[in-house]
């Protein structure tokens, strides 16, 4: 079993829905729970940054973390062409070898 | 600033011949890493440094990968031999003061085709 596992989609929705991504992961020691999104052709650059477990809000992002069912999620609400983009996961374990582990990414399309 | 900048941003190369990717880190940044980006495999860590030292090498897929940061501000990545398995997009990344809790700051990659 890979450390984080993520549907690579490709996701498709039409403009001003919800959307949902999710990750699962397996060491119980991952603490730091990250976002980031990756346009075509771009590196990724972080989007939403979570510790421990709980929610997050930013403008229409909210980042959950469930510990006790070892799964994340990013919700989209609203969702706009200019969302399109690959979204990874990402997690780190404070006090292990502190070296941030990534899904491999869920495409999301946004249908005008 | 400008961020993280790396070159070539491509590079196509014939199997065997030595490749170099260059990095140069934000100003300020201690930490710097190098990943590699392929559909299969997704974003793997290579290797990261700490004030230049190398602290985690156990991503590098092979002794025909080597990576270097003499100073502060310049990192290479280097294989040779090249092979077409080689073939991804490598990403140099930079971060202040953490390497798992703080956010990295990625270039827009180098993107390697080996033939």
């Amino acid at each position: 079993q890979k450390e984080v596992e993520q549907d690579p989609g490709p996701l498709s929705v039409p403009e001003g829905a919800i959307v949902s991504l999710n990750c699962t992961y397996s060491n119980s020691a991952f603490q730091y729970f990250m976002w980031y999104r990756q346009y075509s052709r771009k590196g990724p650059e972080l989007l939403m940054y979570t510790y421990s477990s709980g929610n997050k809000e930013d403008g229409r992002f909210t980042a959950q973390v469930d510990k006790s069912s070892k799964y994340i999620s990013l919700f989209i609400r609203d969702s706009q062409p200019s969302d399109s983009a690959t979204y990874l996961c990402a997690m780190s374990a404070v006090g292990r070898d502190d070296k941030i582990i990534f899904g491999k990414g869920t495409r999301l399309h946004i249908l005008p | 600033d400008a961020g993280v900048i790396q070159s070539p941003r491509h590079e196509v190369t014939e199997m065997g011949q030595e490749v170099t990717l260059r990095c140069k880190p934000i100003s300020g940044h201690d930490y710097l890493f190098w990943y590699r980006q392929t559909m299969m495999r997704g974003l793997e860590l290579l290797i990261y440094f700490n004030n230049n030292v190398p602290i985690d090498d156990s991503g590098m897929p092979e002794d025909r990968f080597s990576a270097k940061m003499p100073n502060a501000s310049f990192s290479t990545l280097k294989i040779q031999p090249s092979e077409p398995r080689d073939s991804a997009v490598y990403f140099c990344a930079s971060s202040f003061g953490t390497s798992g809790t703080g956010e990295l700051f990625f270039g827009e990659g180098s993107r390697l085709t080996v033939l």
